[in-house]
């Protein structure tokens, strides 16, 4: 079965700056979808960004990227300028072919004005 | 276009007591996710709907949850009777149908509800 490590359960940041949270996943398929969700205090789970398996290239929305790698195994989200409203949960979660969903634990990020 | 609904968003019930959850998800959306998220974990799904049918409960707990989705729209999820390790917060998601396009199926999340028993 597919698993999802966060390795990091809390991380803080300055506002402004920049942070970068881990993920790992271990799986055997080679077609399968990456995402980061945030979380805020409401519950809400929010698409932050994806990546699919399939693309090279790394993903980016505005202040968001991310750092794939295949072989590795390895999904990784760059938060960029970090505003106080980027002050979340975070999961990572890998999607298969057939639909199953997996998250990891979670990261709490503290934005420090 | 209106998100994921769920209610109610708080309940408090006392053990041994039955308690339903209500999710009415995207217009549109053929797939529909339940999932339990524990304090300080992710997500888990309970079940997975296409449509009417319940493709995937492989992890909901038979002998005391059951859930629903009449029409292929709504669903409910029940738990008769709560036990303490129940206190959680239910997901709902919805997603399009996944025959058109698997890989790029996005899921939408409702608010959850926050189920404590005391």
């Amino acid at each position: 079965a597919q698993t999802v490590t966060q390795s990091q359960p809390e991380m803080s940041v300055q506002e402004a700056e920049t942070v970068t949270l881990s993920c790992t996943y271990d799986t055997s398929e080679s077609d399968y979808y990456l995402f980061w969700y945030k979380q805020p205090p409401s519950r809400q789970m929010i698409l932050v960004i994806r990546q699919e398996a399939y693309k090279q290239q790394n993903a980016t929305e505005n202040r968001f990227s991310v750092n794939f790698q295949k072989a590795a195994k390895s999904f990784s989200l760059k938060i960029s300028d970090s505003q106080l409203g980027d002050a979340a949960m975070y999961f990572c979660a890998y999607r298969s072919a057939t639909n199953d969903m997996r998250f990891g634990a979670g990261t709490r990020l503290t934005v420090k004005p | 276009e209106a998100g994921v609904v769920q209610s109610p968003r708080y309940k408090i019930i006392e053990k041994k007591q039955p308690v339903a959850f209500w999710c009415n998800p995207i217009s549109g959306h053929n797939t529909l996710y339940w999932y339990r998220q524990n304090l300080g974990q992710g997500p888990e799904l309970l079940i997975r709907y296409e449509n009417e049918e319940a493709v995937d409960d492989s992890q909901l707990p038979k002998d005391r949850f059951s859930a629903e989705r009449l029409k292929g729209v709504d669903s409910t999820l029940k738990i008769q009777p709560a036990e303490l390790g129940d206190s959680a917060v239910y997901l709902c998601a919805s997603s399009l149908d996944p025959f058109r396009d698997t890989l790029s199926n996005e899921q939408y999340f409702g608010p959850g509800t926050r189920l404590t028993v005391t």
